[in-house]
């Protein structure tokens, strides 16, 4: 029973495009995601989150943009650098606070 | 700014063995999570502290399986009697109670031969 979805194992872009990574959940008792970012042998580091009251959060180059309806949300990266390349996994909690991670994208920007 | 810690970072060990792992957290944090992840999957939820209290347990969590965390501080995880199917990267994290966002650990990988 997954419960958060990432469709899109891979993805790669050249340097200087827009990323989107997207995202998709069951859950309706969901209200608060987070996406979090992970290069090999290190453990996830948090990025950006978006509350079930917004419908977009911007933090620099990094946007997530949340559609309640299409229980639906993406994270947009512009411009992409070559730094941006990792795994990144979106995650949803709802009261519980514990966080339920999505299967990952491989992002890879390329020169 | 010390991070969540964790060792060992790496652990090789014998089907039948017991191991067990340690994680710091952020010192203020009083949330302390443990996360499974295998190969192209995502961090699985295995169990998490407020403090001293062990307050869920994912099904995943087997009998063989316990953690604890004696003065709401660091947190142990023990494996008694591993399998192959036990390897994994165990992650920890730890949180504000107030916070969702949780901080990572750099995890321990276990392999199990």
């Amino acid at each position: 029973d997954q419960q958060v979805k990432q469709n899109s194992p891979s993805l790669s872009v050249q340097e200087g495009r827009i990323s989107i990574l997207n995202c998709d959940y069951t859950n309706s008792m969901f209200d608060y995601f987070l996406w979090y970012k992970k290069y090999p042998a290190e453990g996830p580091t948090f990025l950006i989150s978006i509350s079930s009251i917004k419908d977009k959060n911007e933090d620099g180059r990094f946007t997530v943009f949340l559609n309640k309806s299409a229980k639906h949300l993406s994270l947009h990266i512009v411009p992409s650098q070559p730094g941006d390349s990792a795994v990144y996994f979106c995650a949803a909690t709802g009261t519980a606070s514990k966080l339920t991670f999505g299967t990952g994208t491989r992002l890879q920007v390329t020169l | 700014d010390t991070g969540v810690s964790q060792n060992p970072r790496h652990k090789i060990t014998k089907r039948g063995q017991n191991v067990t792992f340690r994680c710091d957290p952020i010192s203020e944090h009083n949330r302390l999570y443990w996360y499974r992840q295998t190969l192209g999957q995502g961090p699985e939820f295995l169990t998490y502290f407020q403090n001293e209290a062990q307050l869920e347990k994912s099904r995943l969590l087997s009998d063989r399986f316990s953690a604890e965390r004696p003065k709401g501080s660091f947190s142990t995880l023990e494996i008694q009697r591993t399998e192959q199917g036990d390897s994994a990267m165990y992650l920890c994290a730890s949180s504000l109670t107030t916070n969702e966002k949780l901080f990572f650990g750099s995890g321990t990988q276990l392999s199990v031969l």
